[in-house]
């Protein structure tokens, strides 16, 4: 049974550096063609792809915020890390960790998402 | 950047036939993926691989495509697929991107 969970801070200020970590199980890191991904959505907004880390370590930003954005993993922790520079209030958001076990046969989707963790940035 | 364009609402009455359409330059090239989230909770996937359907799905979803739009129809809608549905797709060079929603209403 494969499940993902978010943690992190619940509040920033504004121009800090927000650390975001996914906590996983039932799936490795280290399989071919596993990714695990991260995804926001602002309060009553759509949803807007960030970056994901794939088993071989590459990694995908968004290109609108990938001077921010920073995706690491710890595959013997079961765990990726995201971090986002630079907070500012309209990075309030829910975000969500999600798993995509396809990439290699050049599907790319996620069949399998963490319950989210609302980030608000105010000072 | 790439987009997928979605429109903001579909509305139907129960056991209608309601068609949700997503459109992007890259679609002919690439697969798309079909997402519906209902208030408070996390995405779930309906249709991958444009057409195909995960299991435990209900076999009223289904997915189509044509040239630069893909299209989800949801047959005889029931008032539990009222929700936000999002398209979803990847470009050539790995950029994955999401559609910007379309909430559902059953009437």
């Amino acid at each position: 049974q494969i499940t993902l969970k978010e943690s992190g801070p619940t509040l920033v200020k504004p121009t800090q550096t927000l650390t975001l970590t996914c906590t996983f199980s039932g799936f490795s890191l280290s399989t071919s063609g596993v990714g695990v991904g991260w995804i926001r959505q602002p309060p009553g907004k759509a949803l807007e792809w960030l970056a994901l880390i794939y088993w071989d370590d590459d990694k995908r930003y968004s290109p609108s915020l990938k001077s921010r954005l920073t995706i690491t993993k710890d595959t013997s922790k079961n765990q990726v890390v995201l971090t986002m520079t630079n907070m500012d209030p309209v990075d309030t958001a829910t975000y969500y960790c999600a798993h995509s076990g396809t990439a290699a046969a050049g599907l790319y989707y996620f069949d399998y998402w963490g319950q989210g963790t609302l980030v608000t940035v105010s000072s | 950047s790439y987009e997928l364009t979605q429109p903001p609402s579909v509305s139907v009455s129960p056991g209608q036939t309601a068609r949700i359409t997503c459109s992007g330059d890259a679609l002919p090239k690439q697969y798309a993926y079909w997402y519906q989230q209902k208030p408070g909770q996390a995405p779930v996937l309906v249709i991958y691989k444009d057409s195909e359907r995960p299991s435990g799905i209900p076999e009223r979803f289904s997915g189509s495509s044509s040239g630069t739009t893909v299209t989800l129809t949801i047959s005889g809608v029931q008032a539990e697929d009222e929700a936000d549905y999002y398209c979803q797709s990847a470009d050539s060079s790995g950029f994955w991107v999401f559609g910007g929603g379309t909430k559902l209403t059953v009437l």
